[in-house]
């Protein structure tokens, strides 16, 4: 089975902090993805990684940046930290066009 | 991508089959139907995908009708830990970095 798993289910930080969001693949998977889920505006694209070293801006990429120096690791990085960014994320990866594979979520709250 | 329409919310009777529609009527010759589902704090997980021929794996069966403008998700029978929210997305194939969109879905409560 696809294994995508994410370093932390729950996350408190405060305001201005720089948090990394850790998200790793066991199956070789080319392309990568983070998201954010907020009640009522569903899954949104911050940023996605079709090979190492390589990254693309989603939807919503302000106040994130991105990093994948090995193909099994996708990390998420908010350089300061702000309330706003209070969301679960969820992490994914993909080899195919047709199926996306998520991880558990990291749930983070910025005070 | 075309838009879809789901019902809110659905119940279903623990060993019952579990029939989820999806309308899509704006759905165009090289979208595909996907279905995802996501239980409670848990991240999104595929479940099966269509163009126009039915599917079948062992999660569940997808129906899509002839002018391909709507479908149902079939769960043969279904459990407790079925109880998700149910997203149907119509969209090309995935190429490198697209993005899947997901719409309010559809809430299925399995009772006992």
């Amino acid at each position: 089975d696809v294994k995508v798993t994410q370093s932390s289910r729950y996350l408190v930080k405060r305001t201005g902090e720089k948090v990394f969001l850790e998200c790793v693949q066991d199956m070789d998977h080319e392309n990568m993805f983070w998201y954010r889920q907020d009640p009522g505006l569903g899954l949104r694209l911050i940023y996605f990684s079709y090979d190492v070293k390589m990254k693309e801006k989603g939807d919503i990429p302000e106040g994130y940046s991105v990093s994948r120096e090995k193909k099994e690791r996708f990390s998420l990085i908010l350089e300061s930290a702000s309330t706003n960014q209070t969301s679960m994320y969820l992490c994914a990866s993909s080899s195919s066009s047709y199926e996306q594979y998520f991880g558990p979520g990291t749930r983070l709250t910025v005070t | 991508d075309a838009k879809t329409t789901q019902p809110p919310s659905m119940d279903c009777a623990e060993g019952r089959a579990a029939n989820l529609p999806c309308n899509h009527s704006t759905i165009s010759g090289n979208e595909y139907v996907y279905w995802y589902r996501q239980i409670h704090s848990q991240g999104p997980q595929y479940i099966i995908h269509g163009l126009k021929n039915n599917e079948t794996n062992e999660m569940a069966s997808l129906i899509i009708t002839e002018d391909r403008k709507s479908s149902t998700l079939i769960l043969p029978h279904a459990t407790l830990r079925d109880t998700a929210v149910y997203y149907c997305i119509v969209r090309t194939r995935l190429e490198y970095g697209n993005k899947l969109v997901f719409g309010a879905g559809t809430i299925l409560r399995v009772k006992s």
